[in-house]
């Protein structure tokens, strides 16, 4: 099975830089998505990580150690609209199952 | 649009009905999945399909079934519904079954159960 930790809420200024932790321990790992949802509404693919490092992608960037079972996004420049939940969610090797994490619930303020 | 459709948006029904969500991928992806979210809780996996076959199995209820049709879409039958199966069920699909192929989601059909 898998475990997925992450924080509930997170609140942040508008313009600044937020990092979303996220903990896991699987019996077989393939790989790790971040995913956002705003409330009420489909989440949306943001960045994979299968390999140790960062992986880029505009204002949001991602990074994994697999040694650690360890990953964070972090989102720049923050804007109003990122005000959403941000899931973590790891793919298991051993089954091909993909589980989310419970979510972190970004809060960007003015 | 993820390009993934889900039918109907939304569901009311009284207990102990049986109801079916439809689910028709985006195209060229083979594998369906099937999610359950519930009030102010995470992303509950509750099976997943690869071309027709069964590939991955949560923590599915025995009420609830699912299929994979030779068109690749899919439907999840829930039977004998009570309170608690009220939620918002998600359908999402990807190029193959594993990796790094990411899932695309569906708007999800909210169920009301009364």
């Amino acid at each position: 099975g898998q475990n997925i930790d992450q924080p509930t809420e997170m609140t942040a200024t508008e313009g600044a830089i937020v990092q979303i932790n996220c903990t896991y321990q699987t019996s077989g790992f393939n790989g790790l998505f971040w995913y956002q949802q705003h409330a009420g509404e489909a989440p949306t693919f943001l960045s994979y990580n299968v390999l140790d490092g960062l992986e880029e992608k505009g204002r949001f960037s991602s990074f994994l150690s697999r040694s650690k079972g360890y990953s964070y996004l972090l989102l720049k420049e923050l804007q109003m609209k990122d005000s959403a939940s941000y899931l973590c969610a790891v793919r298991d090797s051993n089954d091909y199952k993909l589980s989310f994490g419970a979510g972190t619930t970004v809060t960007v303020r003015a | 649009d993820s390009g993934v459709t889900q039918t109907p948006k939304h569901l009311i029904t009284a207990t102990g009905q049986r109801v079916t969500l439809r689910c028709s991928p985006r195209s060229g992806d083979l594998s369906v999945y099937w999610y359950q979210q519930s009030l102010d809780q995470g992303l509950q996996f509750l099976i997943q399909y690869y071309n027709g076959e069964e590939r991955a199995k949560g923590n599915i209820l025995e009420r609830f079934s699912a299929q994979q049709f030779p068109d690749l879409h899919s439907e999840l039958n829930l039977s004998s519904l009570e309170l608690g199966d009220s939620a918002l069920y998600f359908c999402a699909s990807s190029v193959d079954g594993q990796g790094g192929s990411p899932l695309h989601f569906g708007n999800g059909t909210r169920l009301t159960v009364t």
